[in-house]
């Protein structure tokens, strides 16, 4: 079945360190992207990706990284320099959304990260 | 800029209407989602409107736009158990065709 798989579902951290969240999807998408998801703030748009070795910064890009070197896989690197990283994070994908009218992303189960 | 804003949360009896609002601030937005996300889980697309459309109806949703107010609506009728999720109203602003930007969610909860 097509679909987006992130992992992994849940994942501790102590200060200090770096942690790798990885996003794949097989469904062919030229684009992908990494929500943040807080208790009463939805979800901010942290970095996107539109071609392979092509990524843009979104509104919260401050302590992470990301990299695009296949179509298929987006990861997300939550750096030490993250003030406060606990949160569960979101990979979505989708067809170019300037090429594509509806728009429609489809997201995965999403990672939980806490920091102890 | 581009903004979108909902209440947090909403308490409806199981068979009545839940009637969930947002409002956005880009009037060049091209397309208006509704998004639903079960505990635990991403976001599913629910329904879409373009916003050249002032209704949609899809089965028990029914979407409301009202362009000149910048506000959208979800309704959904004879609410079930099955429908407590949390939200999010989206828009695709025309100022940025490559991202959509999401409000921060509606927790439903339904009582019996």
């Amino acid at each position: 079945d097509g679909g987006i798989t992130q992992s992994p579902k849940y994942l501790f951290r102590k200060e200090g360190q770096n942690v790798t969240l990885s996003c794949e999807q097989n469904l062919n998408h030229d684009a992908m992207y990494w929500y943040r998801q807080d208790p009463g703030q939805g979800l901010r748009l942290i970095y996107y990706s539109q071609i392979v070795n092509d990524f843009q910064k979104g509104d919260i890009a401050e302590g992470y990284s990301v990299s695009r070197e296949k179509k298929e896989s987006f990861p997300l690197t939550v750096t030490s320099a993250q003030k406060n990283p606990t949160a569960f994070y979101l990979c979505a994908s989708s067809e170019l959304l300037g090429r594509l009218l509806e728009g429609e992303l489809f997201f995965g189960e999403g990672s939980r990260l806490t920091v102890l | 800029g581009e903004d979108v804003e909902q209440s947090l949360f909403l308490s409806v009896r199981e068979g009545d209407s839940s009637v969930i609002n947002c409002t956005y601030t880009d009037s060049s937005s091209t397309y208006l989602y509704w998004y639903k996300q079960e505990p635990g889980a991403g976001l599913q697309l629910l329904t879409y409107i373009f916003s050249n459309m002032d209704m949609k109806q899809d089965q028990r949703l029914t979407v409301l736009l009202n362009k000149k107010d910048k506000h959208l609506s979800l309704r959904i009728a004879d609410t079930q158990t099955g429908d407590s999720a949390i939200y999010f109203c989206a828009e695709k602003p025309g100022s940025s065709a490559s991202k959509i930007i999401f409000g921060s969610g509606t927790r439903l909860s339904i009582r019996p």
